[in-house]
């Protein structure tokens, strides 16, 4: 299975920390992806990083891939109350888009 | 440009009943997706269709659940007859096809089922 899983399964931290996600997966993969699921809501994509590329941003969003080790990070800085949500990585290969069971982020004002 | 939508919001049923949900995918997106989400877990892909082909629907259980596509645009998919182990939220995405580059999904707000 390409399924991702992504770690700590929660994490609670202050406004205006940063928050860090990881993700592991077992097969080679085209490229992954962030989602985040706000509460009764669908996923909402974040960013993607493809498997030749080592670091990506997007405004307060880092994301790292480490191919050799299988492993992603999403880096979340100077976190809001709104940010507050589940974070899933998604990985794909030759399949669809498989998740994992995300991460439960809270974000205390 | 209108995001993916889906009905009904909400939907309660006692177990051996029907159901079915509906959805409307954004324009132009040929590839539509379903996917079952159980309290505290992530997505898990029940079917995928392109236009409307099945490209993969290994992880449905056929003996209860089917689903439709039949002009390539608007999907159904249906419970017949509901377990108590259904109850969960139904997602519908959909994404442009661009051959294997995975570009992103784009979610509905889902279908949140519940069998008693």
């Amino acid at each position: 299975s390409q399924q991702g899983e992504e770690d700590p399964q929660a994490l609670s931290i202050q406004e205006g920390e940063n928050a860090t996600m990881n993700c592991s997966y077992k097969t080679s993969i085209n490229n992954l992806q962030w989602y985040r699921q706000n509460s009764g809501r669908g996923l909402v994509h974040l960013i993607l990083i493809r498997s030749n590329e080592r670091e990506k941003h997007s405004g307060r969003l880092r994301v790292t891939l480490d191919t050799s080790k299988k492993s992603s990070s999403l880096l979340i800085t100077a976190s809001r109350a709104a940010d507050t949500a589940s974070y899933f990585c998604a990985t794909s290969g030759n399949t669809p888009l498989v998740f994992g069971k995300g991460t439960r982020l809270s974000v205390i004002a | 440009e209108a995001g993916v939508a889906q009905s009904p919001r909400y939907k309660i049923i006692e177990k051996r009943q029907s159901v079915a949900f509906w959805c409307n995918p954004i324009s132009g997106h040929a590839t539509l997706y379903w996917y079952q989400q159980i309290l505290g877990q992530g997505p898990k892909l029940l079917i995928q269709f392109q236009n409307n082909g099945v490209v993969d629907d290994s992880q449905l259980p056929k003996d209860r659940f089917s689903a439709e596509r039949l002009k390539g645009v608007d999907s159904t998919l249906k419970i017949q007859p509901a377990k108590l182990e259904d109850s969960a939220v139904y997602l519908c995405a959909s994404r442009h096809y661009r051959g294997r580059d995975n570009s992103p999904l784009h979610f509905g707000n889902g279908t949140r089922l519940t069998v008693t």
